[in-house]
């Protein structure tokens, strides 16, 4: 079974909005990664929160890792068009050794 | 460095012919993966290897197998294709500790 599920599946802002995506996984990991895929194309790594960080910045990308929740949250800030594309949360499964992704968020970011 | 290359980018087949779905990698990294990507179903992981000589199987490993000869080359064999096994096939390549994702560029197949 999947180890993350994206919160929301769609979502649409205006251009210069925030977008935030949400992310929940079931068992205990060793960093959460974010990945973009662009329509057509292979995912792009983005961003990876270790286990021990709570937030972590990245240009327009903030990431905020609760283990407690067992959940993380991915927000751009003024958003583009360019940013329009579907968005993955992926975590490492209990023996380390493979990277499960979840379904995703589809972004749309209209001008 | 290329990165990971895939090799088809589209394959037809007919229900019951095999295939071998290539990847590649220039960039050294142990770790290899496999994933298909289904619509709604985000992307599951096939089989990977950490290691030349060693793979092992991921979330829907049955009807591929998988071999790895060389750190280079992960290649993906469909033992006798479906239906079911149309999507769109990614290659990855990680390199430890925090095995951050190199991805291919995909090979979208479809099995008539």
């Amino acid at each position: 079974s999947q180890q993350g599920e994206e919160d929301p599946q769609a979502l649409s802002i205006q251009e210069g909005e925030n977008a935030t995506m949400n992310c929940s996984y079931k068992t205990s990991i060793n960093n959460l990664q974010w990945y973009r895929q662009n329509s057509g194309r292979g995912l792009v790594h983005l961003i990876l929160i270790r286990s021990n960080e709570r937030e972590k910045h990245s240009g327009r990308l903030r990431v905020t890792l609760d283990t407690s929740k067992k959940s993380s949250s991915l927000l751009i800030t003024a958003s583009r068009a360019a940013d329009t594309a579907s968005y993955f949360c992926a975590t490492r499964n209990q023996a380390g050794t493979a990277l499960i992704f979840g379904k995703g968020t589809t972004l749309s970011v209209s001008s | 460095n290329a990165g990971v290359t895939q090799t088809p980018k589209f394959q037809v087949l007919k229900t019951g012919q095999s295939m071998t779905l290539q990847c590649a990698q220039d960039m050294n990294h142990e770790y290899m993966s496999w994933y298909r990507q289904d619509p709604g179903m985000g992307l599951r992981l096939i089989h990977y290897s950490v290691g030349a000589g060693i793979t092992d199987q991921g979330e829907v490993p049955n009807g591929y197998n998988v071999s790895r000869s060389t750190t280079e080359d992960f290649p993906l064999r469909l033992l006798s294709a479906a239906p079911s096994q149309t999507s769109v096939y990614f290659c990855a390549s990680a390199e430890p500790p925090q095995y951050e994702q190199y991805f291919g560029p995909g090979t979208r197949l479809t099995v008539t």
